[in-house]
């Protein structure tokens, strides 16, 4: 079965460092979409990207954030000048399509560490 | 606003004892609903949605609209059904933004 597959799985940064964090989504996928875990906490919604544009994106994701597809494959989430509470579970996701009926596939997540 | 509530941490029950794992949602509109497990060392992945009405792994799940529910239930827990179970809503964005509830972690044990 396809899966989505984000590398690295675990990355050690120091605070101020720029992170990128990389995804393959399934291949006949057209949505994808980055969510984030602070451990103990709930999975947040990042960004949702269709068509090389950003279609929605939470209160969390702000400058210091963005998201790219520089070729057919990948989907990357940068994180600029990363600070301590960027320490997170990071999970990129993709489906076929939105609404009812949809279903979106997660990969296993990147751990960020920033110290 | 929109939000999901998983008012519990962490359930443990022995093996073949009921299950139910609570999710309340707030929404505005007629949001989709889903439950996704996250077994040990495994990626989300989605047990089942509200539209399907469908019995996932023995599993069901209800929708309430009249008390915005949407509870998991399982008739006889099974030792592998210990995980992390995530209730999520889906609005009409159109976009498939997903919002989390805090999630349970079910522990079934033998």
């Amino acid at each position: 079965e396809p899966e989505v597959t984000q590398t690295p799985s675990h990355q050690v940064t120091q605070m101020g460092q720029e992170v990128i964090l990389r995804c393959v989504p399934i291949s006949n996928h057209l949505y994808f979409y980055w969510y984030r875990q602070i451990l103990g906490q709930k999975v947040e919604f990042l960004v949702s990207f269709y068509n090389n544009e950003i279609s929605e994106k939470s209160e969390i994701f702000d400058d210091q954030f963005s998201v790219e597809r520089p070729d057919g494959s990948n989907f990357t989430l940068k994180i600029r000048s990363t600070k301590l509470e960027d320490s997170a579970m990071y999970f990129c996701a993709s489906s076929e399509s939105t609404g009812v009926g949809n279903t979106i596939y997660f990969g296993e997540g990147s751990w960020l560490t920033v110290v | 606003a929109q939000r999901v509530t998983q008012p519990e941490k962490l359930l443990s029950v022995f093996k073949g004892a009921p299950v139910e794992l609570k999710c309340n949602y707030s929404y505005s509109g007629s949001p989709e609903l889903f439950w996704y497990v996250q077994y040990s060392r495994q990626r989300l992945q989605l047990l089942l949605r509200h539209i399907s009405r469908e019995s996932i792994k023995g599993f069901t799940a209800d929708l309430n609209k009249g008390e915005t529910s949407f509870h998991l239930k399982k008739p006889f827990a099974q030792e592998e059904d210990s995980a992390m179970y995530y209730c999520a809503l889906s609005g009409n964005s159109n976009t498939g933004k997903l919002i989390f509830g805090q999630g349970t972690t079910l522990q079934v044990k033998p």
